[in-house]
């Protein structure tokens, strides 16, 4: 019940276009999605979360959305830039308190 | 302030020494965790300490592992008889309570 399935496992862009990531999670009793980005060697850095209560957050170019109903979520960056370049994880947090991660997404911004 | 530190940041040891990585949460957060993360993978959670309540174990993936938090702050941990399949980096992460999650730099930890 608390696996998280994130999708692509690598994604590939041109600079100024959109990427899209997408995570699925069974857990009904789940309440907190955040986003991690992790460049090479360093640690996971959050970038943004959202709440059970909320549909929809954006910052900047980056959004992420939540379908409780469908139990999925997403982030989204636009023009996307070189410096987006990393691997990004999904989590989500239910009842048990400790954040379950997807296995991540790498992704490469092409210039 | 300061963010999570952790010690060493990288740790090379014989197969079947005993290894402890220690970890210094933020000031002031309540929640201390511990994942794995080997090459190129994701985190695989181990350990995770609330308060003074008892912590949730469900992650040490064998009894050669252990982790302890004292004085609900600084927290160890060890890994006994170590085995090559144990090298990964070892993050620690700390939080208010169910605020996020903050990471320090990692332990590199490789057996040979």
């Amino acid at each position: 019940g608390e696996n998280v399935e994130q999708h692509p496992s690598t994604l590939s862009v041109q600079e100024g276009d959109s990427a899209v990531i997408k995570c699925t999670y069974s857990d009904s009793a789940s309440n907190y999605f955040p986003w991690y980005k992790q460049e090479l060697g360093k640690r996971p850095q959050l970038i943004i979360d959202i709440r059970s209560n909320v549909g929809e957050k954006k910052d900047q170019r980056i959004a992420v959305t939540l379908n409780k109903t469908a139990k999925h979520f997403s982030l989204h960056i636009t023009e996307t830039q070189p410096e987006d370049s990393a691997v990004y994880f999904c989590a989500h947090q239910g009842g048990s308190e400790k954040l379950v991660f997807g296995k991540g997404t790498k992704l490469t911004v092409n210039p | 302030g300061a963010g999570v530190s952790q010690s060493p940041s990288n740790k090379v040891t014989e197969k079947g020494k005993d290894v402890e990585l220690r970890c210094d949460p933020i000031s002031g957060h309540t929640a201390l965790y511990w994942y794995r993360q080997s090459l190129g993978q994701g985190l695989e959670f181990l350990i995770y300490f609330q308060g003074n309540s008892a912590p949730d174990k469900s992650g040490l993936p064998s009894d050669r592992f252990s982790a302890e938090r004292t004085g609900g702050s600084v927290s160890t941990l060890t890994i006994q008889r170590t085995q090559q399949e144990d090298s990964a980096v070892y993050l620690c992460a700390s939080s208010f309570f169910d605020q996020p999650q903050h990471f320090g730099d990692g332990t590199r930890l490789s057996i040979l």
